[in-house]
């Protein structure tokens, strides 16, 4: 039973616009949502968060929006540049020792 | 700040032989977690650790894996009788009390042949 879901294994955006990348989850007991992007040969890096009780946060060109009655959040990364090019993954907690459940990630990839 | 490092990189071995990875995480985080990633999957936890205390364990971490933090600094994640399906990239992550984000270190390959 996956809780978190993303549902496009890959993504291709022209550079400098906007990259969307989606996330359905299914358990409503979720009080914090993470993003992590992900090289390879390399561990996840964080990028931003948001807990249930905002609908967005915004950090730089990195906005996460969050729709508790669809269960859904999504991740807006505007410009998108080309170092942005690598595998996006949304997490979710629902604990107080935050331990995550993962998304299967997203492959973006920004074209010159 | 020299971040979370994981020891080896990569591990391949023979089916049935023993493996240990060691995860030394930032100094000041006293929460240390071990995930399991396999190809084309998001990370899947294992194990936590608060300073030295094994909290939590994944019904995943069968009775051949164990993981211990002595002194609540650096940790050993070990598999015994290594079977095919163990192969995976093992990572560690850190993080200090009150903070969201972990900090994942590099993780470990590991390839049982």
């Amino acid at each position: 039973d996956q809780q978190v879901k993303q549902n496009s294994p890959s993504l291709s955006v022209q550079e400098g616009r906007i990259s969307i990348l989606n996330c359905d989850y299914t358990n409503s007991m979720f009080d914090y949502f993470l993003w992590y992007k992900k090289y390879p040969a390399e561990g996840p890096t964080f990028l931003i968060s948001i807990s249930s009780i905002k609908d967005k946060n915004e950090d730089g060109r990195f906005t996460v929006f969050l729709n508790k009655s669809a269960k859904h959040l999504s991740l807006h990364i505007v410009p998108s540049q080309p170092g942005d090019s690598a595998v996006y993954f949304c997490a979710a907690s629902g604990d107080s020792n935050y331990q995550l459940i993962w998304g299967a990630g997203t492959k973006l990839i920004i074209k010159p | 700040d020299t971040g979370v490092s994981q020891n080896p990189r990569h591990k391949i071995t023979k089916r049935g032989q023993n493996v240990t990875f060691r995860c030394d995480p930032i100094s000041e985080h006293n929460r240390l977690y071990w995930y399991r990633q396999t190809l084309g999957q998001g990370p899947e936890f294992l194990t936590y650790f608060q300073n030295e205390a094994q909290l939590e364990k994944s019904r995943l971490l069968s009775d051949r894996f164990s993981a211990e933090r002595p002194k609540g600094s650096f940790s050993t994640l070990e598999i015994q009788r290594t079977e095919q399906g163990d192969s995976a990239m093992y990572l560690c992550a850190s993080r200090r009390t009150g903070i969201v984000g972990y900090t994942f270190g590099s993780g470990t390959r590991l390839t049982v042949v």
